[in-house]
C-alpha cells in the first residue's frame, strides 16, 4: 500500500509555544489529507479535512485559529498547534487520499505532550 | 448522520480461542468499511476492508470479517487468537466516498496465556 509519513513521532513543548506536525505522502499525490486527534484510551476524532491549495474544512468544535492546517503541495500537509496548552496533549494522526487509491492511508501518528 | 458502534469496550479471550469483535454502522448508502488495529502508542494498521463484492473479506494476520447489510454489521473474526493480537481494534466507515473516516469507539482485546 501507499506510504504516509508523519513527523515528528513525538514532541514535548512548553505551554504557550507552537508546534508543527508534518504529514507527507511518500509515493503518491495526496489530493486530500485528514487530521485526527485521539485522546488516551479513546477513539479517533476527525479534526479537519484539507485539500491541496485550498483552506481546510474544520469539524464542529475544532478551533481553526488554534489548529492551523496548511496543504501547500500534493505531498505535504502540516498541522500547527498554536499557543499550546496541556489540554492539547494528545495523539495526532493524519491520513492521505489520492493517486487513484480507493482508501486513505494513515501516518504513524505524533504524540504531543505540552508541559 | 453516519455512525459506527462497537458495543464491546473490552474483550478478554484465552490464547487459542476464537474471537469475534462486533461492529454496527449507520450509513445511508453502501459503505466502505474497515478494521484497523492499534498497538499502544502506535499508529493504525489496516487489517481488512470491504468496498463491494464478496461479503466475506479476508485480511492480514488470519483475520476475516463479514458484511451483513441486513444487520448493518461488519464483525471481525479470528479462529485462533495469539498473544500478539492483544491491542485496540477500531472499526471505521468511509463517508460518502470522501475518505473521511468515522471510527467506532474501539474494542480493547486482552489475551490470556
Amino acid at each position: 500500500g501507499a506510504v504516509v509519513s508523519q513527523h515528528p513521532s513525538w514532541v514535548i513543548c512548553k505551554s504557550g509555544t507552537s508546534v508543527k506536525i508534518e504529514c507527507r505522502s511518500l509515493d503518491f499525490q495526496a489530493t486530500t489529507m485528514f487530521w485526527y486527534r485521539q485522546f488516551p484510551k479513546q477513539s479517533l476524532m476527525l479534526m479537519a479535512t484539507s485539500n491541496e491549495g485550498s483552506k481546510a474544512t474544520y469539524e464542529q468544535g475544532v478551533e481553526k485559529d488554534k489548529f492551523l492546517i496548511n496543504h501547500a503541495s500534493l505531498t505535504l500537509s502540516t498541522l500547527t498547534v498554536t499557543s499550546a496548552h496541556p489540554e492539547d496533549s494528545s495523539f495526532y494522526i493524519c491520513s492521505a487520499q489520492g493517486g487513484g487509491n480507493t482508501e486513505a492511508f494513515f501516518g504513524q501518528g505524533t504524540r504531543l505532550t505540552v508541559v | 448522520a453516519q455512525s459506527v458502534t462497537q458495543p464491546d469496550i473490552h474483550i478478554t479471550v484465552s490464547e487459542g480461542a476464537s474471537l469475534e469483535l462486533r461492529c454496527n454502522y449507520s450509513y445511508g448508502a453502501t459503505p466502505y468499511l474497515f478494521w484497523y488495529v492499534q498497538s499502544p502508542g502506535q499508529g493504525l494498521q489496516l487489517l481488512l476492508k470491504y468496498f463491494s463484492g464478496d461479503t466475506l473479506v479476508q485480511g492480514i494476520k488470519g483475520f476475516e470479517a463479514e458484511f451483513k447489510r441486513s444487520q448493518s454489521s461488519f464483525n471481525l473474526r479470528k479462529p485462533s487468537v495469539h498473544w500478539s493480537d492483544a491491542a485496540e481494534y477500531f472499526c471505521a466507515v468511509a463517508a460518502g466516498g470522501t475518505y473521511k473516516y468515522i471510527f467506532g469507539t474501539g474494542t480493547r482485546l486482552k489475551v490470556l496465556a
